[in-house]
């Protein structure tokens, strides 16, 4: 089975600090994704790339960037935290078949106060 | 109009009886559907896929797809208490971005 592991399941973190936050999947999967999770707003996609060094814009990627330069690693940074990033992060990964699903890791839950 | 539409629920089950999930998609040339399931506090699961107009089968659980219709459902048999979690329905846009657009999810509740 693919594995998805983020490094952390919880982080607390001051306002202003830069965050990082990593991904990494062991099924050499081209497509790695980042999305938050907030009540009543679903899944919403940060960022992803297609493949190394590759990276795309979502749906809310302010405040965000992305690092992708091994395969396997897709990190997420939070330039300068806010309170408003507060939010469960999940990342995910796919294989480049279209009709494939995704493998999501077991998310972090971050909290800025 | 929302790209992926489910009822947020929740939808109360009897355990033993069908639950039935159901969910709409706005865009036509959609391709591959999805259905996860995630329990409270835990990441999402993908339970079933379907890509073709019909029925699927595994396990328990039913996907069905009317693609004229725009319209997928998960039919789970025999619902159990640890069925209860919030149901995802996903899609997608194989011809277009390639991206997989998530609807917000039914709480499925089964009463003991």
């Amino acid at each position: 089975d693919v594995k998805v592991t983020q490094s952390s399941r919880y982080l607390v973190k001051r306002t202003g600090e830069k965050v990082f936050l990593e991904c990494v999947q062991d099924m050499d999967h081209e497509n790695m994704f980042w999305y938050r999770q907030d009540p009543g707003l679903g899944l919403r996609l940060i960022y992803f790339s297609y493949d190394v060094k590759m990276k795309e814009k979502g749906d809310i990627p302010e405040g965000y960037s992305v690092s992708r330069e091994k395969k396997e690693r897709f990190s997420l940074i939070l330039e300068s935290a806010s309170t408003n990033q507060t939010s469960m992060y999940l990342c995910a990964s796919r294989a480049g078949q279209a009709h494939y699903g995704y493998t999501f890791g077991s998310g972090t839950r971050l909290t800025v106060v | 109009q929302k790209e992926v539409e489910q009822n947020s629920g929740p939808l109360s089950v009897p355990e033993g009886a069908i639950a039935s999930l159901n969910c709409t998609y706005s865009d036509r040339v959609s391709q591959s559907f999805f259905w996860y399931r995630q329990y409270s506090g835990k990441s999402p699961e993908l339970i079933m896929s379907i890509y073709s107009n019909g029925d699927k089968e595994d396990g328990r659980f039913t996907a069905q797809l009317n693609k004229a219709s725009q319209y997928v459902s998960l039919l789970i048999r025999d619902s159990q208490p640890s069925d209860s979690a919030t149901y995802l329905c996903a899609v997608n846009r194989v011809n277009r971005d390639d991206k997989i657009i998530f609807g917000k999810g039914t709480r499925l509740h089964i009463l003991p």
